[in-house]
Order: C-alpha cells, then sequence, then structure tokens
C-alpha cells in the first residue's frame, strides 16, 4: 500500500511550457483534491474531484487543469507556466463516508517557474 | 468564507518545556478541526483531530480541545523533544460541499536540545 504519490519531485519549467504533474493513490479513495503551498499562506485548494468523471474548482483554480478518468489518478496540468506557480503542490486523497475526513497527502512536486 | 488563524512562528523552545501553538477560526456550521505536521522536506501528516464541541484530539503526547466558545483548538504538548521540530498547519473541513480543508497559515517549531 504506497498511499498518495506524487512525480515528479521537482521541476524546472520556462514560462510559458506546459506540464502535467501526476498523483495516484491506491486507497481507492473517491475524493482527491490538489493544494499549493505557499510560504506565509498555509496550503490553498485549487481542484478537487468527488469521484472518477467529477471535477470543481477550489480556491485557486486560475492556470490549472484537472481530469479524472480514474479513481486512481488526478493529474494537475498547468498548460502555459507562469512564475506566479512556484510553488509546491501536494496531492491529497480520502474517503467520502459520513466522519471519514482524514485526507492523506503525497510527498509534495515542487516546482519553480523561470 | 471559512478561515483559520494561526500565532505566527517560528517558535522556539528548549527540550522538554511546554509548547502552545494557538488556533482559531471562523466558520459556519460545525466544522472538523485537525493538526496537520510537516517535517522539513515531507508532505503532511494527520497529527490530531477532533469532529464536535468539547472533544479532545490526541497522539505522540500532543492535545488539542475543540472550544465551540471560543471558536478555538489550540495544541499543546507537555514536553516537547527535538524530534517534534516541524511544522505544524491548524485545519478545518466544511461538511458541506467541497468538504475541502481550510489551512491556517502554519507555525514553525524549533526546538533546540
Amino acid at each position: 500500500n504506497a498511499g498518495v504519490t506524487q512525480t515528479p519531485k521537482f521541476q524546472v519549467l520556462k514560462t510559458g511550457q506546459s506540464m502535467t504533474l501526476q498523483c495516484a493513490q491506491d486507497m481507492n479513495h473517491e475524493y482527491m483534491s490538489w493544494y499549493r503551498q505557499d510560504p506565509g499562506m498555509g496550503l490553498r485548494l485549487i481542484h478537487y474531484s468527488v469521484g472518477a468523471g467529477i471535477t470543481d474548482q477550489g480556491e485557486v483554480p486560475n492556470g490549472y487543469n484537472v481530469s479524472r478518468s480514474t479513481t486512481e489518478d488526478f493529474p494537475l496540468r498547468l498548460l502555459s507556466a507562469a512564475p506566479s506557480q512556484t510553488s509546491v503542490y501536494f496531492c491529497a486523497s480520502r474517503t467520502t463516508g459520513t466522519n471519514q475526513e482524514t485526507q492523506y497527502f503525497g510527498p509534495g512536486t515542487r516546482l519553480l517557474v523561470l | 468564507g471559512d478561515s483559520v488563524t494561526q500565532m505566527e512562528g517560528p517558535v522556539t523552545l528548549s527540550e522538554e518545556a511546554f509548547l502552545t501553538i494557538n488556533c482559531t477560526y471562523t466558520a459556519t456550521g460545525y466544522p472538523s478541526l485537525f493538526w496537520y505536521v510537516q517535517y522539513p522536506g515531507e508532505g503532511l501528516q494527520l497529527l490530531l483531530k477532533a469532529t464536535k464541541a468539547d472533544d479532545k484530539g490526541s497522539n505522540k503526547g500532543f492535545e488539542a480541545t475543540y472550544r465551540k466558545e471560543t471558536t478555538s483548538f489550540h495544541l499543546e504538548k507537555g514536553s516537547v523533544q527535538v524530534s517534534d521540530s516541524a511544522v505544524y498547519f491548524c485545519a478545518l473541513s466544511d461538511r458541506t460541499g467541497r468538504r475541502a480543508l481550510t489551512f491556517g497559515s502554519g507555525t514553525r517549531l524549533q526546538v533546540q536540545p
């Protein structure tokens, strides 16, 4: 049981380049989400999904796209990277049952946009 | 909207000192409350949680009590160790709609031997 995995661990992009951050979980969790972590600001929700085929926007969705074709995978796409997207990105998952509110986080992807 | 306010860090303590990290929240309804810990270079791990008023969450010597009257969830530990050095995040989970976590800005704890 690997939990939540993320790749890559670190990436450098030039402004305007595109890339996909990968996230996978093997716990059969329905709910998955992406957060970004910036200094002094805690974590902010980018997008989330309550199941395969269902996604929705979080607090800071601009510049990011997501899709959820399987229960296991929830990739985050940057179509045209900007320096403001330099951050650490965390993927998380949880079940959607009542009182099952603990979210499990991946190790993070550190992204630098030049 | 929902929000979480934490005391600013860094908090620097000597080993075996008493720790308090303050956390207050604003939310509609009755959220669940969490403390997450992030060790250097790692992701976030759940430290403890409380799902209703007056509940006390505890783990690894850390405790926090859900105080509805003061909208607080302060983290405490009686005797810190060097290995407790990390960043601590207070968070709440709304029970409607997104069920996402709203985080505080984090408090860095440094414990000196």
